[in-house]
């Protein structure tokens, strides 16, 4: 089976300028995250999406948004981008949560944003 | 002071040595997780735990919840074991979502 996949691996933006990121979690998984790692950093929760509603929302300004498909899949959208942005976006995909609310999560490759 | 703390945040050693790497944080959890990442960034979840100890292969990983405290413990390190090991917790305060707070992680190198 497919892991957690994301595409594009690397992108270069030009300050001001949008971007989309895109995520495909683990077939028949619900949930998806997405986290930010600056280099040298430990990952930055951005947001979490399960069954197509967002359920958490981290310390991040309101240029980041992202949604979440019909097939589970997700979006993750930066608008009027910063040289503060460039990082490592990764997504993370879990199946559902256990009843003590452990979540086994399972992440993609990231991806690499410049912004020049 | 950040909720998950590391130590070392660097660690060299020769091959087959025993490795350690501490994780101490200050908040209620519902589990903690040790993650692997390799160059280039893909990040592999190793273990998931809550209570007790956790072995798989060459690695085990322990946890003290009274103490807020995890290790993970490499046996017989290979070379190959070199990678940033980050620790990260779900916090009780965000039950309901999968928020993961992270460490800053342990880069580690096994010298051969």
């Amino acid at each position: 089976d497919a892991g957690v996949t994301q595409s594009p691996t690397h992108l270069i933006k030009t300050r001001g300028q949008h971007v989309t990121l895109r995520c495909s979690p683990i077939s028949g998984h619900k949930s998806v995250s997405w986290y930010q790692q600056v280099l040298g950093q430990g990952p930055q929760f951005i947001f979490q999406y399960y069954e197509k509603e967002e359920r958490g929302r981290g310390n991040f300004p309101d240029r980041f948004s992202a949604r979440q498909f019909p097939n589970y899949s997700s979006e993750l959208n930066v608008n009027a981008l910063l040289l503060g942005d460039s990082a490592l976006y990764l997504c993370a995909s879990s199946l559902e949560p256990s009843r003590q609310g452990m979540y086994e999560q399972y992440f993609g490759p990231g991806t690499r944003l410049t912004v020049t | 002071k950040n909720e998950v703390e590391q130590s070392p945040q660097n660690l060299t050693a020769q091959e087959g040595e025993f490795i350690t790497i501490n994780c101490s944080y200050s908040v209620g959890i519902s589990a903690l997780h040790w993650l692997q990442q390799h160059p280039g960034g893909g990040i592999v979840s190793l273990f998931m735990l809550s209570s007790g100890k956790k072995k798989h292969g060459r690695l085990i990983a322990t946890i003290n919840i009274q103490e807020k405290h995890s290790s993970l413990h490499i046996t017989a390190s290979h070379p190959r074991d070199s990678a940033v090991y980050i620790c990260a917790v779900q916090a009780l305060s965000n039950f309901g979502n999968e928020k993961l707070t992270f460490g800053t992680g342990t880069r580690l190198t096994i010298i051969p």
